[in-house]
């Protein structure tokens, strides 16, 4: 079936850099996004979602991309701090409010 | 708000024995749902339900997981009986309308 799935699997970054995270999606019908923040020991934590009818969303240090036409997703992370370090997931939903697939995940490692 | 309360947050138990986790959604919320996440299968969906009723249970590996949610703040994902393979970390998420997904801390099972 058609599923979500990322580009690298890690990423290693200098503090202060920016963090550019990808993820590729199949499933054209894909209407609404989510990145997932997750620490070791813990559940994946909300960071910022996109509908389909934008391509750009901001929030605080965090900025997502989508590019529909490529079917391809990016959290861009401004000036990385040590506490970034984590697995981001990028999850896709085709129907509101419900079934989310979610991808592999990409670990995310910050020098010092 | 506590957020999504799981327990118990570590389990450690003998092949064939009965298995129940536990979870307590976030007030209000009117969706469910039972994730599990392994190193090999990432996290994948088992069951949601909303307003207490099971929508879709297509994720649940086999007859020998069963999921129940006899009320708003509480539900129950049971084992029975449990086998080796089923190790793995067991996230509860509820949600409301707007879709954002709020994980626990997750339940940490091991089946020797």
């Amino acid at each position: 079936g058609e599923s979500v799935g990322l580009h690298l699997p890690t990423l290693s970054v200098q503090e202060g850099d920016n963090s550019i995270i990808n993820c590729a999606y199949s499933n054209s019908a894909s209407d609404y996004f989510i990145w997932y923040k997750q620490e070791s020991g813990k559940g994946p934590q909300f960071i910022i979602d996109i509908r389909s009818n934008m391509d750009k969303r901001q929030g605080q240090r965090v900025t997502v991309l989508l590019n529909k036409t490529v079917k391809h997703l990016s959290l861009q992370i401004a000036a990385t701090q040590p506490g970034d370090s984590a697995v981001y997931f990028c999850a896709e939903n085709q129907v509101y409010g419900q079934n989310f697939v979610f991808g592999p995940g990409t670990r995310l490692s910050v020098l010092p | 708000d506590a957020g999504v309360i799981q327990s118990p947050r570590h389990e450690v138990t003998e092949m064939g024995q009965e298995v129940t986790l536990r979870c307590k959604p976030i007030s209000g919320h009117d969706y469910l749902f039972w994730y599990r996440q392994t190193m090999m299968r990432g996290l994948e969906l088992l069951i949601y339900f909303n307003n207490n009723v099971p929508i879709d249970d297509s994720g649940m590996p086999e007859d020998r997981f069963s999921a129940k949610m006899p009320n708003a703040s509480f539900s129950t994902l049971k084992i029975q009986p449990s086998e080796p393979r089923d190790s793995a970390v067991y996230f509860c998420a509820s949600s409301g309308q707007q879709e954002t997904q709020y994980f626990g801390p997750g339940t940490r099972l091991l089946v020797l």
